[in-house]
């Protein structure tokens, strides 16, 4: 069974760009979710969809937003892009909003900014 | 606002040497507390979910086990395959998970 799996494995751009991440959930997992985790630190959430819509979101600005697609694949869009956002970005699916929230991570998408 | 603390950050250990790491938690509304291994610049492998406090479970050298507060991972006879970073998460309502800081596990041949 294929994992989650996430495009593409890194990304460079510069301040002020915008960067799209994308991210595949394990078959027949309906819930998406996002986290931040720059060098170092700990992993801070930042959003979860499921079943297409936005269910939650950590505490990160308007800039940071996504969408899920009807097949469940998502992603992440990052508008305005600061040097601090670098980092690795994480994608992790469940079975959605009846399970017991069990989470399996993809490889992450490296964003790097300069 | 929830929290999870794990401790120590940093852990050293000599192969064969046994220690367990430890996971603090305030978490309104818990469903699970899971187990993470994270190798370096890789996305955390899961390990375990602990659903109730008294319950335990085992892979190979691990063990967790759930007090009303705490989580253990017990790590007995260590090999230097085991070095990585633990994370240590709590599940609650509405999606989220709170992530501690991870246990930066080094075992030394």
């Amino acid at each position: 069974e294929a994992g989650v799996t996430q495009s593409p494995t890194h990304l460079i751009k510069t301040r002020g760009q915008q960067a799209t991440l994308r991210c595949s959930p394990i078959s027949g997992h309906t819930s998406v979710y996002w986290y931040q985790q720059a060098l170092g630190l700990g992993l801070q959430f930042l959003l979860w969809y499921d079943e297409g819509e936005e269910r939650n979101r950590g505490n990160f600005p308007p800039r940071f937003s996504g969408r899920q697609f009807p097949n469940y694949s998502s992603e992440l869009n990052v508008n305005a892009l600061e040097l601090e956002d670098s980092a690795l970005y994480l994608c992790a699916s469940s079975l959605g909003l009846a399970a017991n929230n069990e989470q399996f991570f993809g490889p992450g998408t490296r964003l790097t900014v300069l | 606002e929830d929290q999870v603390t794990q401790s120590p950050e940093a852990l050293r250990l000599q192969e064969g040497e046994s220690s367990s790491l430890n996971c603090s938690y305030t978490v309104s509304g818990l469903r699970g507390l899971f187990w993470y291994r994270q190798d370096p610049g890789k996305g955390p492998e899961f390990l375990f979910t602990l659903y109730s406090a008294g319950e335990e479970k085992e892979k190979e050298r691990l063990k967790a086990t759930l007090t009303k507060k705490e989580s253990f991972l017990h790590i007995t006879a260590p090999k230097p395959e085991d070095s990585a970073t633990y994370l240590c998460a709590g599940g609650a309502n509405a999606g989220k998970s709170t992530f501690g800081d991870g246990t930066t596990l080094t075992v030394k041949p």
